[in-house]
């Protein structure tokens, strides 16, 4: 069954803690992405890698970090430079081509205590 | 530059009753337009994508959406609601190919009742 997962589903931390987000896509797709949403707004883009050890900054990068040492992975560490890390993540995964749709996990809710 | 506005951030109708849900873009470039939709803590799910094939494009769970060029929208609709249709949807715009970035508009909160 190919598709897009998440976890936790939900994730609590205190100030002052790093904390990572995992996402795994068996879709084979050769993007994958990083998306914040705060309540009642649209998605605002954090990261994005095209290939393995590769990602480039989206529009909200401060206080969050990435890696993609495999195709299938690409967590996400929210650190404690986060001012404001209370929100929905959601991850995404596309081919790079022509079809560039992208598909979404099913998402984290962060809460900081 | 690509921007993509939802005309309505509520919209709710009865049981039964046709959606209509409105999306106007610009873009400088021959664009592929999305609708996703999002359940309450849930991800985004496509509903349907438009890429410069048929003006008309027939989605998931029976909605459909007509690319209007010289209207620059894309609006979004279905015959008869269902109450399982009650969700947060989302008109997306992007440049074909490769990596472009995804355009999101507001969202339009749909609600259906009894």
């Amino acid at each position: 069954d190919g598709g897009i997962t998440q976890s936790p589903k939900y994730l609590f931390r205190k100030e002052g803690q790093n904390v990572t987000l995992s996402c795994e896509q068996n879709l084979n797709h050769d993007a994958m992405y990083w998306y914040r949403q705060d309540p009642g707004q649209g998605l605002r883009l954090i990261y994005y890698s095209q290939i393995v050890n590769d990602f480039q900054k989206g529009d909200i990068a401060e206080g969050y970090s990435v890696s993609r040492e495999k195709k299938e992975s690409f967590p996400l560490t929210v650190t404690s430079a986060q001012k404001n890390p209370t929100a929905f993540y959601l991850c995404a995964s596309s081919r790079w081509d022509s079809d560039n749709t992208q598909y979404f996990g099913p998402g984290t809710r962060l809460t900081v205590l | 530059a690509q921007s993509v506005t939802q005309l309505d951030s509520h919209v709710s109708v009865s049981e039964g009753t046709p959606v209509l849900l409105r999306c106007n873009y610009s873009s400088s470039y021959s664009p592929s337009l999305f609708w996703y939709v999002q359940h309450p803590n849930k991800g985004l799910q496509l509903l349907l994508k438009y890429t410069s094939a048929a003006t008309l494009v027939k989605g998931i769970n029976g909605f459909e959406a007509e690319f209007k060029k010289s209207e620059t929208s894309f609006h979004l609709t279905k015959p008869s609601a269902h109450m399982s249709d009650a969700a947060e949807y989302f008109c997306v715009v992007t440049p074909s190919g490769g990596y472009n970035k995804l355009i999101f508009g507001a969202g339009t909160r749909l609600a259906v009742h009894p």
